[in-house]
């Protein structure tokens, strides 16, 4: 149980295009879920964190109007990358907590590659 | 402290050997601690978790031992197989955020 899938799992885009990722939790219901990005070789880094039926709240430094985060229902989340440009080029992974606000463990999808040209 | 970069620390074993892969973490009012593992591409895996309270806890192959004095973390894995080659992350959790360590890069070698 606890299974969390990405869609997709890459994407390439030209550069002023807007990119959609989906994440699912398959297999129970997600009150809470997270955003991170990482970059080769580094770490996890935590984007936002988005409760059903509210808005994200986001990190220190992550514009909200660059990454749009919907949580309508409590099995998936979308993390919409706007107006994308190649710095924005990383690896895209959420995760999913049953509780509010994230304090029963964190279950993570498999991550979505994002280039952009 | 360990520059971000490009270059994770990395441990090379032989296959066999025991594995210990360390872990500074920076809030001391972090509650709950755990281990992941990433393989190239992929997600991260939850290997095993600990709570403040605790200061040892075993599961299969791995240890988990936690010194709350230095805020260090350390994951020791028992008879490493290739299989266990991957990138390694510790992460703290306070007030339900984690906040994920630089990792370790495991290397075993047949």
């Amino acid at each position: 149980g606890a299974v969390v899938s990405q869609h997709p799992s890459w994407v390439i885009c030209k550069s002023g295009t807007s990119v959609k990722i989906e994440c699912r939790s398959l297999d129970f219901q997600a009150t809470t879920m997270f955003w991170y990005r990482q970059f080769p070789k580094q770490s996890l880094m935590l984007m936002a964190t988005s409760n059903e039926g509210s808005k994200a709240t986001y990190e220190q430094g992550v514009e909200k109007d660059k990454f749009l985060i919907n949580h309508a229902s409590l099995t998936l989340s979308t993390l919409t990358v706007t107006s994308a440009h190649p710095e924005d080029s990383s690896f895209y992974i959420c995760s999913a907590s049953r509780s509010r606000g994230g304090t029963d463990t964190q279950y993570f999808g498999p991550g979505t590659r994002l280039t952009v040209l | 402290g360990e520059s971000v970069g490009l270059h994770l620390p990395t441990l090379s074993v032989q296959e066999g050997d025991n594995s210990i892969i360390n872990c500074a973490y920076s809030n001391s009012a972090s509650d709950y601690f755990i281990w992941y593992k990433q393989e190239s591409g992929k997600g991260p895996q939850f290997i095993i978790d600990i709570r403040s309270n605790m200061d040892k806890r075993q599961g299969q192959r791995v240890t988990v031992l936690l010194n709350k004095t230095v805020k260090h973390l350390s994951l020791q894995i028992a008879a490493t197989q290739p299989g266990d080659s991957a990138v390694y992350f510790c992460a703290e959790n306070l007030s339900s955020t984690l906040t994920f360590g630089k990792g370790t890069m495991l290397l075993v070698s047949p």
